[in-house]
């Protein structure tokens, strides 16, 4: 089936750090790709989506400044959280459509401290 | 703007019993589709069922299966023969039937499963 590889699956930081999340579709190519942040016992709110090759589209209210995405090939996507501070702290998953009847695939998840 | 809701933050099912979780949407889409994830403590999200609006025959996958009231813009999962592994997060998400394509997510059911 369909998987997208995320990592790293956790990471700390300092304030003021930047820290990079990537995103590949190992068996399909992702020309969408989904952001979302959870908090904990929270549901998944999407942040931005990125399609291969053009900007990122960010929902309202999230920062694009600091919260850069990249979708430069069909395989990878990446988020990169810029001057990190603790609030940015949460859990981010990425997520792919491959078609088909199997819907999205997600990828595992980073946990992100920042400290 | 589609939204979905679920109304019951937490749920318990004794084991082998069932236990049924709701799910209301709201749409002024004809054509969409409709999923249920589950998010155990892995924090993985696990696609459990998919259904297509067009189609009126409620979709099943083994033990999981979903009542699906398009009038109503309902859409439940039945959990039989409830199993401690089925413990998790459970999120009913709505895909428009558009260009766009992303996740809309409800807030989620925590389900426990005592033995």
């Amino acid at each position: 089936g369909a998987v997208v590889s995320q990592h790293p699956s956790r990471v700390i930081c300092k304030s003021g750090t930047s820290v990079k999340i990537e995103c590949r579709s190992l068996d399909f190519q992702a020309t969408t790709m989904f952001w979302y942040r959870q908090f904990p016992k929270q549901s998944l709110m999407l942040m931005a989506t990125s399609n291969e090759g053009s900007k990122a589209t960010y929902e309202q209210g999230v920062e694009k400044d600091k919260f850069l995405i990249n979708h430069a090939s069909l395989t990878l996507s990446t988020l990169t959280v810029t001057s990190a501070h603790p609030e940015d702290s949460s859990f981010y998953i990425c997520s792919a459509p491959p078609g088909g009847f199997y819907g999205y695939t997600f990828g595992s998840g980073t946990r992100l401290t920042v400290v | 703007a589609q939204t979905v809701t679920q109304s019951q933050p937490e749920m318990s099912v004794q084991e082998a019993e069932t236990v049924t979780l709701s799910c209301t949407y709201d749409t002024s889409e004809s054509d969409y589709y409709l999923f249920w994830y589950k998010q155990p403590p892995s924090r993985q999200m696990i696609l459990v069922i998919r259904q297509e609006a067009y189609k009126q025959q409620n979709a099943t996958e083994n033990r999981f299966s979903v009542n699906f009231q398009k009038a109503a813009k309902s859409f439940s999962l039945k959990i039989s023969d409830s199993q401690l592994g089925d413990a998790a997060m459970y999120f009913c998400a709505y895909e428009g039937g558009g260009a766009t394509n992303k996740l809309i997510f409800g807030t989620g059911t925590l389900l426990a499963v005592q033995p």
